[in-house]
This record gives C-alpha cells, structure tokens and sequence, in this order.
C-alpha cells in the first residue's frame, strides 16, 4: 500500500547536536513536505520539494535548519546543534501532485527529543 | 488571529450521536479544505476533503463548507467509540499562490463514550 516509510521514528539528541531525519517518498510522487508538530496538535509547515527542487520553503527557521531531497536518495531534514525547543514530532508527506483534488499521504512521523 | 481556528475540545459524545466539529479560517480566496483524523502517536489520515460550498458526504462523515462565512464543518453519524481521536481541520491557502502546503488547525479532540 501507500507508504511514506520515515525513519528514525524516535531519535533522541543531546542540547547542540546534531539531528537528521529522512523521508523516501512514495514511488512516482513528485512533491515532498515536511511538518513539524509539537504540543497541542500544532502543525507547521517548514519545506516543501518538487522531486529535487526547494518549492516553498517559508517555513523553514532561518538557521540551523535545512532540508534536501536528492536523486536516487530519501529526502532528508537535518537540525544542526539541537534546542530543547526543537523537541517534536516531525511529518513527512507525499503527493504526485499539488492540484486540487489530490492526496497527501503522512508518514508516521519521526519524535525528536532533544534533552 | 490564527489562519485556521478549531475549538481544542475535548468534545465527548455518546455512542450513537452526532459529533459536530467546526473550523474557521482567515484566507478568504482559500479553495481546499479537509479533515484528517489522527489518533495518538499516528500520522494523520485523510477522511474528507471539500472544495465547493454545500455538503459533500462520505459514509457516516459529512463535511459542509460555507466560503461566505469562512467556515469548515464535519459531521460523524452514529458515533462509535472508534471515532474516538483528534480531528484536524487544514486549509490549503491560496493567497500565495498553490504550493499544495496545509494550514492546520490546532486540532478537536473527539471522545465518544460507549
């Protein structure tokens, strides 16, 4: 069936290390986004990609964030030197397109906790 | 004021009722609207989505959009304790353009009691 296979699916990082999170799309789906969700169910969205290509990327932290998605490999999310305030659940999803209509299927999601 | 606004609940019914959930949202020119469920610890999972005003059902859930009033609504028939999970309300906007990103609502938590 349709899988966004996320891995790690716990991860946990000490204040100022390093995390990275990965994300291999379900087979023929163009468009990539990830998601971070912390307390009381708020979802925000940080990046989105269109096969390799950054599509919107407004909401992605100035700093210490950064996301890729390359060919022949999973996208990737990565928090270089971790804040405790990073700690949550991060949501990769995929779609074969952005048009109306059109199913996003969620990965189940990789818990940082960063202590 | 929030971009997509739900009530956080907890919303309790019984067994059988109709559980009513509502959302409202600032973007007025948005055009996709959906309801994804998730329960704890899950990823969300897609149950509706609405793209034009009226009632659009599916099953026991219905959803109904009012663009004028800018609201979002889903509707569960005959509630099972199954239906017991976090109902979120998201919004693709369209002032910038589509870029297929949601806007989520902060989430109703549904409890329906056997």
């Amino acid at each position: 069936g349709e899988e966004v296979a996320q891995t790690p699916k716990h991860l946990v990082r000490g204040e100022g290390q390093k995390a990275k999170l990965y994300c291999p799309p379900i087979k023929g789906h163009s468009y990539v986004f990830w998601y971070q969700q912390v307390l009381k169910n708020e979802f925000k969205f940080l990046i989105s990609f269109q096969n390799e290509n950054v599509f919107d990327e407004t909401g992605m932290p100035k700093e210490r964030f950064s996301a890729k998605c390359l060919p022949n490999s999973p996208c990737s999310l990565e928090i270089q030197a971790t804040k405790l305030e990073d700690s949550a659940v991060y949501f990769c999803a995929s779609s074969q397109s952005i048009a109306g209509g059109n199913t996003i299927y969620f990965g189940e999601g990789s818990w940082l906790t960063v202590v | 004021q929030k971009e997509v606004e739900q009530n956080s609940g907890p919303l309790s019914v019984p067994e059988g009722a109709i559980a009513s959930l509502n959302c409202t949202y600032s973007d007025r020119v948005s055009q996709s609207f959906f309801w994804y469920r998730q329960y704890s610890g899950k990823s969300p999972e897609l149950i509706m989505s609405i793209y034009s005003n009226g009632d659009k059902e599916d099953g026991r859930f219905t959803a109904q959009l009012n663009k004028a009033s800018q609201y979002v609504s889903l509707l569960i028939r005959d509630s099972q304790p199954s239906d017991s999970a976090t109902y979120l309300c998201a919004v693709n906007p369209t002032f910038s353009g589509n870029t297929g990103k949601l806007i989520f609502g902060q989430g109703t938590t549904l409890q329906v009691k056997p």
